[in-house]
């Protein structure tokens, strides 16, 4: 069975901040995939960012990075510059197949 | 064409009711999902149709039946619901599904309400 957390219920920060989101996954399967979704209040789920359980290769994208580190089994992300509009919940899923686990979410304010 | 599309945005029935809730998509994706979502909790998966298949329906109750006309449509259809039902259903699709890499693109939501 897969298991994903995110120990970080929410988090407020004043705009321009940075903001890391922490995921820590639990998984038996060697291949795996992971992926971070931004939740608006619109309610529509955005894509944000996929990882393979072999690439941890590290990256950054705008005001977006992530860090992906097996030994850890953590898949952090961080908001550089934090906007308003970036005021979201953000939830890590983790896929093998058709076993999928979503974490709790970690809702963003930022407060202008 | 990057969107899925969902209809109605708001849905209040009553539990002898019977709706559907539509979802579209234009992308030539042959996988599609249901989810169900209650407030401040994640998104639960409720069915997938692979190339207009059942390929995982998650012990969902049978007051909730899915249905894939063709590859671009994806219907929920709704009898006898509780009101524990209440919830944001969120429609997605993706590439495929056997491949677990593919990331999925979801609609807005509809938002039902069973009174």
């Amino acid at each position: 069975a897969q298991k994903v957390t995110q120990a970080q219920t929410e988090i407020s920060v004043v705009e321009k901040e940075d903001v890391t989101l922490d995921c820590v996954y639990e998984t038996r399967d060697t291949t795996y995939y992971l992926f971070w979704y931004k939740q608006p209040p619109s309610g529509e789920l955005v894509f944000l960012i996929r990882r393979n359980s072999f690439d941890e290769q590290n990256e950054i994208s705008g005001r977006y990075s992530w860090n992906f580190q097996k030994s850890t089994s953590s898949f952090n992300f961080t908001i550089t510059a934090s906007q308003v509009v970036d005021s979201a919940v953000y939830f890590c899923l983790a896929r093998n197949d058709y076993k999928l686990s979503f974490g709790a979410g970690t809702t963003v304010t930022v407060r202008a | 064409d990057t969107e899925v599309t969902q209809t109605p945005k708001h849905l209040v029935m009553g539990m002898t009711n019977k709706k559907s809730l539509k979802c579209e998509q234009h992308m030539g994706h042959r996988a599609m999902y249901w989810y169900k979502q209650k407030a401040k909790k994640p998104p639960e998966l409720m069915f997938v149709y692979s190339y207009e298949k059942l390929s995982i329906n998650e012990s969902v109750p049978s007051r909730f039946s899915p249905e894939c006309p063709n590859s671009s449509l994806l219907n929920l259809h709704l009898h006898a619901l509780q009101p524990e039902d209440s919830a944001l259903y969120l429609c997605a699709s993706s590439q495929a599904d056997g491949a677990s890499y593919n990331e999925q693109f979801f609609g807005p939501g509809t938002r039902l309400t069973v009174l």
